[in-house]
């Protein structure tokens, strides 16, 4: 877990608020992910960077908004969010989102939201 | 809608027993699985991944993939207390990379000594 950090761990905010989640890699990896994971649904990935590429948005609304300004770091923008958006958001890299073999993804502890 | 289906459990068993965490999945197409392990309050690891019908060994753990019935399952020999966790069944999405996966809900697994 130490290889992948995310802060902070913990944020209450407003639906009004704007906050940012941020994740760092320590890996050397080339592909960041973002996960949701609800009480009762099952882990959801929300974005995809490879290279600093945004390469895959899983219908994510609007209100969450990724940056990724260089492999190591991946940020989560949050703007205007609803009760329901609170979850725990997960952090994960691996060393190449196009391999052909298994390209294990390693996650961060995760920062648990609470929307208000 | 392509899916991950697991039961949710608890499934209980106890020390030194064989547990059998089932998944299935809708998606024909997906090539690549994956079974994670979470621990209470913390973020998913990966246990096992498994690319072509059969079996693959790794020290206490199988996993069994049989993609005509579109089945994916893990046993757990010599079942531990310390392997009471949540099992998190994952897919790659049909037409996406291999790391593009879809999750079931998990499977919670209590060892009981």
């Amino acid at each position: 877990e130490t290889g992948v950090t995310q802060t902070p761990r913990h944020l209450v905010m407003g639906m009004t608020n704007k906050k940012s989640l941020k994740c760092e890699q320590h890996l050397g990896h080339n592909a960041m992910y973002w996960y949701k994971q609800s009480a009762k649904k099952p882990l959801e990935l929300m974005f995809v960077y490879s290279l600093e590429e945004r390469v895959e948005n899983n219908s994510v609304p609007s209100r969450f908004s990724p940056e990724c300004p260089n492999s190591s770091h991946l940020f989560l923008h949050l703007h205007t969010l609803q009760p329901e958006d609170s979850a725990l958001y997960l952090c994960a890299s691996s060393q190449d989102y196009y391999r052909e073999v298994t390209d294990t993804q390693y996650f961060g502890p995760g920062t648990r939201l609470t929307v208000l | 809608q392509k899916e991950v289906e697991q039961n949710s459990g608890p499934l209980s068993v106890p020390e030194g027993a064989i547990a059998s965490l089932n998944c299935t999945y809708s998606d024909r197409g997906s090539q690549s699985f994956f079974w994670y392990r979470q621990y209470s309050g913390k973020s998913p690891e990966l246990i096992m991944s498994i690319y072509s019908n059969g079996d693959k060994e790794d020290g206490r753990f199988t996993a069994q993939l049989n993609k005509a019935s579109q089945y994916v399952s893990l046993l757990i020999r010599d079942s531990q207390p310390s392997d009471s966790a949540t099992y998190l069944c994952a897919v790659n999405r049909n037409g996406g990379s291999q790391g593009n996966l879809i999750f079931g809900k998990g499977t919670k697994l209590s060892v009981k000594p």
